[in-house]
């Protein structure tokens, strides 16, 4: 059966940094392309980072020299390094599976909250 | 990027009723390999997104034949043939045609 679960989110001051781990199971991350993806609260999904099988990575423009995505092949697990944070990356992080450029998002943990204030 | 617009916004829907959802999308989404990647997901209150339809049309493994997804290029519709109860939530269209990856603003369905 295939899972995601998502952690590491907490209460962190603007400015501050935080990483995120999506453990996976019943499927190899590194075989998979693998996402990013929140939701601020009460508002809708926006896609944030994304890794394929092959290691290529890419951001939101929203993120992108803040965050880093990568992925850790011993552990199953996918990583989101979150630097400089700002209030308005305040969310509910999720990890979310492509099986292939064709499947898209398919499966989903049950996400990891982020609050960045003071 | 490519702006995904849904119509309704809320859908206030009589149990056993159908129910309509458009997605409108300000570029086509056919890829370069003649494939639409328009992806349909349901959101239940307090959990996470589920994915119904992906490819315009396809329903997902377990996914109740009452969903079914239509359309082409830039309009797209989810429709529900029969409204139960356990269907209320908010409901997104997403493209994964054209980085990056976007999202409609949901539609949400109540009961009446």
């Amino acid at each position: 059966e295939v899972q995601l679960v998502e952690s590491g989110g907490g209460l962190i001051q603007p400015g501050g940094s935080l990483r995120l781990s999506c453990a996976a199971s019943g499927f190899t991350v590194s075989r998979n392309h693998m996402n990013w993806v929140r939701q601020a609260p009460g508002k809708g999904l926006e896609w944030v980072s994304l890794i394929y099988s092959g290691g290529s990575t890419y951001y939101a423009d929203s993120v992108r020299g803040r965050f880093t995505i990568s992925r850790d092949n011993s552990k199953n697990t996918l990583y989101l390094q979150m630097n400089s944070l700002r209030a308005e990356d305040t969310a509910v992080y999720y990890c979310a599976r492509d099986p292939d450029y064709s499947n898209q998002f398919d499966y989903w943990g049950q996400g990891t909250l982020v609050t960045v204030s003071s | 990027d490519v702006v995904m617009t849904q119509s309704p916004l809320s859908l206030p829907v009589t149990l056993g009723q159908p129910a309509s959802i458009s997605c409108r999308s300000s570029q086509s989404l056919v890829d370069s390999d003649g494939n639409t990647y328009l992806n349909w997901f349901q959101q239940r209150p307090g959990q996470s997104p589920r994915r119904l339809i992906y490819k315009v049309s396809n329903r997902d493994s377990g996914v109740p034949d009452r969903f079914s997804g239509s359309g082409s290029g830039t309009d797209f519709t989810l429709k529900i043939s029969r409204v139960e109860a356990e269907d209320i939530g908010v409901y997104y269209c997403m493209q994964g045609t054209h980085w990056p990856k976007t999202f409609g603003q949901g539609t949400k369905l109540e009961i009446k």
